[in-house]
């Protein structure tokens, strides 16, 4: 079965700095995509990047980047100059086959980001 | 800019009543889909429809049924709401049904009492 990991429950971090949180996946695909999302504290669950198995290059978006390992199956958000509005839960997720070409997103438990003033 | 609807937000029922919610894209989406958010946020799939046809349908009580129109509606009904069905309830769309993004609705809070 594939499987989305994310290990850090919480972090926190001081305003301006880097975070990097973690997310590991299984799967049995040769090729797969991830992504990352945010939840605000409204609830609403936005998109931030993404990630397709057969590209090398590490996806960039604004001040979000992945840290793309694919023979670890690691799939790293790195955020830079953090702002408190930063604050959310972050869901790393991957697209899992179901049938054919159908596929699910399945979700890690997401890690809650704390940027502190 | 939100371009995924959902009715209601926010909704308080007792146990063995009837609920609904109903979801609508702008997006020109030809899939969508319904999550259940549970109260520790684990987000799992329920059903996904693709041009109004059924193709993704998880292990869920039979008291759901999800009910698609068109490729731009999707809704949730609820029959004889148990307590554990309270949740939040995401409503998402995506074009096509293999790796694209998934956009997310604001979500519908269910709480049964």
């Amino acid at each position: 079965a594939q499987k989305v990991t994310q290990t850090q429950t919480s972090i926190s971090v001081m305003e301006k700095t880097t975070v990097t949180m973690d997310c590991v996946y299984e799967t049995q695909d040769s090729s797969y995509f991830l992504f990352w999302y945010k939840q605000t504290a409204s609830g609403e669950i936005v998109f931030l990047i993404r990630q397709d198995s057969y590209k090398k290059e590490n996806a960039t978006v604004g001040h979000y980047s992945l840290n793309f390992q694919k023979p670890k199956s690691s799939i790293g958000l790195i955020i830079t100059a953090t702002q408190i509005e930063d604050s959310a839960v972050y869901f790393c997720a991957m697209r899992e086959m179901v049938t054919g070409n159908t596929r699910k997103l399945i979700f890690g438990l997401g890690t809650t980001l704390q940027v502190q003033p | 800019e939100t371009a995924v609807f959902q009715t209601p937000n926010y909704h308080v029922t007792q146990v063995g009543n009837e609920v609904s919610f109903n979801c609508k894209q702008t997006l020109g989406h030809d899939t969508m889909y319904w999550y259940k958010q549970d109260s520790k946020k684990l987000l799992k799939i329920m059903f996904s429809y693709n041009n109004k046809q059924l193709i993704v349908n998880e292990t869920v009580p039979r008291r759901f049924s999800p009910q698609s129109s068109d490729k731009a509606h999707l809704n949730l009904r609820i029959k004889s709401v148990e307590p554990e069905d309270s949740a939040v309830y995401l409503c998402a769309s995506s074009l096509g049904i293999s790796g694209n993004t998934l956009y997310f609705g604001e979500g519908s809070r269910l709480i049964v009492v």
